[in-house]
């Protein structure tokens, strides 16, 4: 199957400081990529579909100024934490699809977030 | 909206046969998943089910009743490693982004 990479794999960082996070596709190319959330023993839920070279689809509810996507290359997509607070704790994940209409979507390793 | 639901938790015992339900409501649907997570890892794609049937894929079996709103994912021969939470997740409304369920955490003894 494809791979998608994320990193960091977990990172902590201190109240009011922003952290990005990486998502790339490395043996395909992913016009769309998603980024989730998911909190402890719940479900994933949807934050934003990041689309190459244009902006972010933002979920009802998830702020576009504190979760800054950017899907500058066909196999990259960034999440960056704005000013973050120790209730943005969590575990993201991104995932890419190969393709338009294909229906499995392949995840990054997830990046688990500590505000301290 | 979507509405999805599994059980919480359940247990088994290694070299045994489980059963995980899905009952979802919603409309236009397009299809149901079914992921495996390991605890800190990321999800990872069992099967896909877009008509009713039983589709069989090596020890893990997915099943799919349009009609009643239902899925099951049956695991058979049961290992340790199995101990994961399985995720069901459902694609509707023209949509191709699935919503997931919260999750059925298995927990496999010896």
């Amino acid at each position: 199957g494809a791979v998608v990479s994320q990193h960091p794999s977990w990172v902590i960082c201190k109240s009011g400081t922003s952290v990005k996070i990486e998502c790339r596709s490395l043996d395909f190319q992913a016009t769309t990529m998603f980024w989730y959330r998911q909190f402890p023993k719940q479900s994933l839920m949807l934050m934003a579909t990041s689309n190459e070279g244009s902006k972010a689809t933002y979920e009802q509810g998830v702020e576009k100024d504190k979760f800054l996507i950017n899907h500058a290359s066909l196999t990259l997509s960034t999440l960056t934490v704005t000013s973050a607070h120790p209730e943005d704790s969590s575990f993201y994940i991104c995932s890419a699809r190969l393709q338009q209409g294909s229906t499995e979507a392949f995840f990054g390793q997830g990046t688990r977030l500590t505000v301290v | 909206g979507q509405n999805i639901d599994q059980p919480t938790e359940m247990t088994a015992t290694e070299g045994a046969i489980v059963q995980i339900n899905c009952t979802y409501q919603t409309s236009g649907f397009n299809g149901l998943f079914w992921y495996q997570q390991h605890a800190g890892e990321a999800p990872t794609f069992l099967s896909y089910n877009v008509l009713d049937g039983l589709e069989e894929k090596g020890r893990f079996s997915s099943f799919l009743s349009r009609s009643k709103g239902y899925s099951y994912l049956l695991l058979k021969e049961l290992q340790m490693k199995d101990s994961a939470s399985y995720l069901c997740a459902v694609r509707s409304g023209g949509s191709y982004i699935p919503t997931f369920g919260r999750g059925t955490s298995l927990i496999v003894h010896p």
